[in-house]
């Protein structure tokens, strides 16, 4: 079964630094390319980040850049977010998904269920 | 940016209905343009990519159409389980936005 499981969610202070991983399982990891999507509570979803497969090229929200990294290694079947200089703006429920090529675009077809980070003090 | 305004934010509707959510964006976006449900406490599902295109195992009661700027999400005979939260997205252009949602309640 083709599964995203994200773990690394948690509370941190205002400021503070967190690492979130998704690892996948049930398909061929390194063929595809990954996102970070997150819902702040009471709020839609919000586009974070995006790796190609391969990894030698990434994309980010303004809101995020220069505070996240996104990365992978596709030897262990892992999507990471480094995410520092953390705030309040930050909390939400952070979800991974996958991003293959369907009729030339790049929806996001296999979700996780999600990690939750609260940024407060 | 390509902003995405997605109308109505909610709607209330009975079983057998049928529902239309449209999602306007600020540019054109040839058919890059796809449709998610999401549940509370559940992950995001694919319904619609690439404008119409049904995903795998998705029922025939949804369908998606429109082009350039306008798109729209059509639920024919809706049923109790598609209650939820409904979003558009582009992936024409990074960064890959969402629209920001249309709650479906049952009555």
């Amino acid at each position: 079964e083709e599964q995203l499981l994200e773990s690394g969610g948690g509370l941190v202070q205002p400021g503070g630094s967190l690492r979130l991983s998704c690892a996948a399982s049930g398909f061929i990891f390194g063929s595809y390319s990954m996102t970070w999507v997150r819902q702040a509570p009471g709020k839609g979803l919000d586009w974070v980040s995006f790796i190609y497969n391969g990894g030698a090229t990434t994309h980010y929200t303004d809101s995020v850049k220069d505070r996240f990294t996104i990365s992978r290694d596709d030897s262990k079947n892992t999507l990471f977010l480094q995410m520092n200089g953390l705030g309040a703006e930050d909390t939400a429920v952070y979800f991974c998904a996958r991003n293959p090529v369907l009729d030339g675009s790049r929806p996001a077809d296999l979700w996780g269920q999600g990690t939750l980070v609260t940024v407060s003090s | 940016d390509i902003q995405l305004t997605q109308s109505p934010s909610s709607l209330s509707a009975s079983a057998g209905d049928r529902v239309t959510i449209a999602c306007r964006a600020s540019q054109p976006l040839v058919s890059y343009l796809h449709w998610y449900q999401h549940k509370p406490g559940e992950a995001p599902q694919l319904l619609i990519y690439s404008t119409s295109t049904l995903h795998i195992g998705v029922p025939s009661r949804f369908s998606g159409g429109g082009s350039g700027t306008e798109f729209t999400l059509t639920i024919n005979n809706l049923q109790p389980e598609d209650l939820g939260n409904y979003y558009c997205q582009q992936t024409y252009r990074f960064p890959f936005t969402f629209g920001g949602g249309t709650k479906v309640e049952i009555k």
